[in-house]
């Protein structure tokens, strides 16, 4: 299994940037995917559940500003940031449900600074 | 919201101590709690899953166990490798909420 974030990068407050994650050694289609941030020196935020059937459940922090979504055919899950904000600078991870979030990716910095 | 307490927030032990990290629930989770290790400037990891399940490949010094609100993860003989924050999940309501983790040093 592997997970492998790309996309991020520094914004300007208000801008727009889309992560995606890429994904090999299982059938991406069957598993549901999270994203998860973590600003630097904090702890872990979840952010977005997209289902193996691509319904999505989001945090109330990004609910409207953030979508989730996926593409079985390219093995691709995404995340697209809208109207961002300095409090989303943080390493964004992307992680393969089983229940548990059993493998994670190497994460993506996305700095949001004028 | 869950909100998810660990405790404590450092601990500081010997190589070959156990060592017992604690998480704790402000509902009933029904046993949905994982554990997840972290080291400095690497992606997390699945230690544990549903409170007592040891994910493939994780050394059996790690062991879970709770129910209800409180968890708690036991290392049994403390190694060097072991030094990381470990942080708590429950995954029993949406949204899945973090333990704000435990970071864990060699004395």
């Amino acid at each position: 299994v592997q997970l492998v974030e790309s996309g991020g990068g520094l914004v300007q407050p208000g801008k727009s940037l889309k992560l995606s994650c890429s994904a090999s050694g299982f059938t991406f289609s069957s598993y549901g995917m999270h994203w998860i941030r973590q600003a630097p020196g904090k702890g872990l935020d979840w952010v977005a559940y997209i289902s193996s059937s691509s319904g999505t459940v989001y945090a109330d922090a990004v609910k409207g500003r953030f979508t989730i979504s996926r593409d079985n055919a390219k093995n691709t899950l995404y995340l697209q940031l809208n109207s961002l904000k300095s409090e989303d600078t943080a390493i964004y991870y992307c992680a393969r449900r089983v229940g548990a979030l059993d493998y994670w990716g190497q994460g993506v910095m996305v700095t949001v600074s004028s | 919201d869950i909100q998810m307490t660990q405790s404590p927030s450092f601990l500081s032990a010997s190589v070959g101590e156990r060592v017992t990290l604690s998480c704790r629930a402000s509902q009933n989770i029904n046993k949905y709690l994982d554990w997840y290790q972290q080291k400095l400037g690497e992606a997390p990891k699945l230690l544990i899953y549903n409170t007592n399940n040891l994910h493939t490949g994780i050394p059996s010094r790690f062991s879970g166990s709770g129910s209800g609100t409180d968890y708690t993860l036991t290392i049994s003989s403390l190694q060097p490798e072991d030094v990381a924050t470990y942080f708590c999940l429950q995954r029993n309501s949406w949204p899945l909420t973090f333990g704000s983790g435990t970071k864990l040093e060699i004395k």
